[in-house]
């Protein structure tokens, strides 16, 4: 089975707060994660990605953590806004040679109260 | 994105047909994958193929078929459709060149309905 999961399926936050998405994984050899956002009838988008030799990485009002001791993958949404409600999913890859597709988790759906 | 088309964008089709839905990118990626997603679900991986004679089956190929005609152009057939292969279909590619990072680039999906 998928070695990426997430520990929350739905998340629900206030317009203007904070949001953070989390995503747990297996395998101590990934070495690359992306987070992708899924709006409903589309396609999964790139929002940000991070390489194993980094534990933050900052985009515009997303930052990604990466804790390699716990093997734990997050994604904060700074003054969330309506047009961030969608599907999340955070994905690996495990291939020190890049020959393997990325793994995806389940994702995240992400609910934003006006 | 419009770099990956994906034909037809919606399709209904019954029992026992033959489908084949058609993806094409501008990219100029060498890699090129089907993603099977049901509803409330992630991706499920169908197919892969990195470049014109490689293809790889995927965690859910049973009941699914690949060709890979060019490089651009990848298309996944349903040789005899079932009900339970109701859902959406994505297509995605990646550059081979990028190595371990290697973003993949999504299609707009076509969403299947078997009756």
């Amino acid at each position: 089975g998928e070695s990426v999961g997430l520990h929350l399926p739905t998340l629900s936050v206030q317009e203007g707060d904070n949001s953070i998405i989390n995503c747990a994984y297996s395998n101590s050899a990934s070495d690359y994660f992306i987070w992708y956002k899924q709006e409903s009838g589309k396609g999964p988008q790139f929002i940000i990605d991070i390489r194993s030799n980094m534990d933050k990485r900052q985009g515009q009002r997303v930052t990604v953590l990466l804790n390699k001791t716990v093997k734990h993958l997050s994604l904060q949404i700074a003054a969330t806004q309506p047009g961030d409600s969608a599907v999340y999913f955070c994905a690996e890859n495990f291939s020190n040679s890049g020959n393997t597709p990325l793994v995806f988790g389940k994702g995240t759906r992400l609910s934003v109260i006006a | 994105d419009a770099d990956v088309t994906q034909t037809p964008r919606n399709r209904i089709t019954k029992t026992g047909k033959r489908i084949m839905l058609e993806c094409s990118q501008t990219k100029g990626h060498d890699r090129m994958y089907w993603y099977r997603q049901d509803p409330g679900l992630g991706l499920q991986l169908i197919y892969y193929s990195f470049d014109v004679k490689d293809i790889n089956k995927g965690e859910i190929s049973d009941g699914y078929s690949v060709s890979r005609q060019a490089q651009a152009k990848f298309s996944l057939s349903l040789e005899s459709a079932i009900p339970n292969q109701t859902a959406l279909y994505f297509c995605a590619t990646s550059d081979g060149s990028a190595g371990l990072y290697n973003e993949q680039f999504f299609g707009p999906g076509t969403r299947l309905t078997v009756l």
